[in-house]
């Protein structure tokens, strides 16, 4: 299957800052990405929907000023917590599509654990 | 409404044994497709198993099997001689509307079942 690449897969940061997690579709080109969050035990809730050069779409009750998401290439979607706090602290996951993909998977990267101290 | 329930919070199982995992869903889309994942505790989403609302057919990957029941709106996964390695988070997933559209791929997902396979 399509190989997505999200980096880092943990990041730890301090109480105040911004920190970038980046998701890579690296064989083929991601007309759409999502970015989704799960706290620990928890499901994963869809947080925005990302298409290739154009404004990105969130969910009922995401801050679309605090989540900030860029994709600007085909390959790349980058999502910036700003401003992190602690109960931002959570696990973030991207999935990836191309247009025209037989929709029977989406494609996953692999995560990345936030910790806000 | 919950869009996707998974009824079962832990499972448990013995190894080489089969294991259900229950999974119903609610939807009026005609056109829709149902998902199985695998998360084991480093966090990765393991695809398993697909099911698109006009299969005629279960379908089945190797040792996984979906049991689709169109009319109750349910879609229980079936893992036959379950292993050790089998022991993760286990959540079903459901994608309304057909192809087109820019949101065509977002998954809904379950509150998912911790299955446990002891030796």
């Amino acid at each position: 299957g399509a190989v997505v690449s999200q980096h880092p897969s943990r990041v730890i940061c301090k109480s105040g800052t911004s920190v970038k997690i980046e998701c890579r579709s690296l064989d083929f080109q991601a007309t759409t990405m999502f970015w989704y969050r799960q706290f620990p035990k928890q499901s994963l809730m869809l947080m925005a929907t990302s298409n290739e050069g154009s404004k990105a779409t969130y969910e009922q009750g995401v801050e679309k000023d605090k989540f900030l998401i860029n994709h600007a290439s085909l390959t790349l979607s980058t999502l910036t917590v700003t401003s992190a706090h602690p109960e931002d602290s959570s696990f973030y996951i991207c999935s990836a599509r191309t247009r025209g993909q037989k929709n029977t998977e989406a494609f996953f990267g692999q995560g990345t654990r936030l910790t806000v101290v | 409404a919950q869009k996707i329930t998974q009824t079962q919070p832990g499972m448990f199982v013995q190894e080489k044994e089969a294991v259900t995992l229950d999974c119903t869903y609610d939807t009026s889309d005609p056109s829709y497709g149902l998902f199985w994942y695998k998360q084991p505790s480093s966090g990765e989403m393991i695809f398993l198993i697909y099911q698109g609302s006009y299969d005629q057919q279960n379908a089945t990957e190797g040792r996984y099997s979906l049991n689709f029941q169109k009319a109750r709106k349910s879609a229980n996964l079936v893992i036959s001689a379950s292993q050790l390695g089998d022991s993760a988070m286990y959540f079903c997933a459901m994608r309304e509307g057909g192809a087109g559209g820019t949101s065509y791929g977002k998954l809904t997902f379950g509150q998912g079942t911790i299955l446990t396979v002891h030796p």
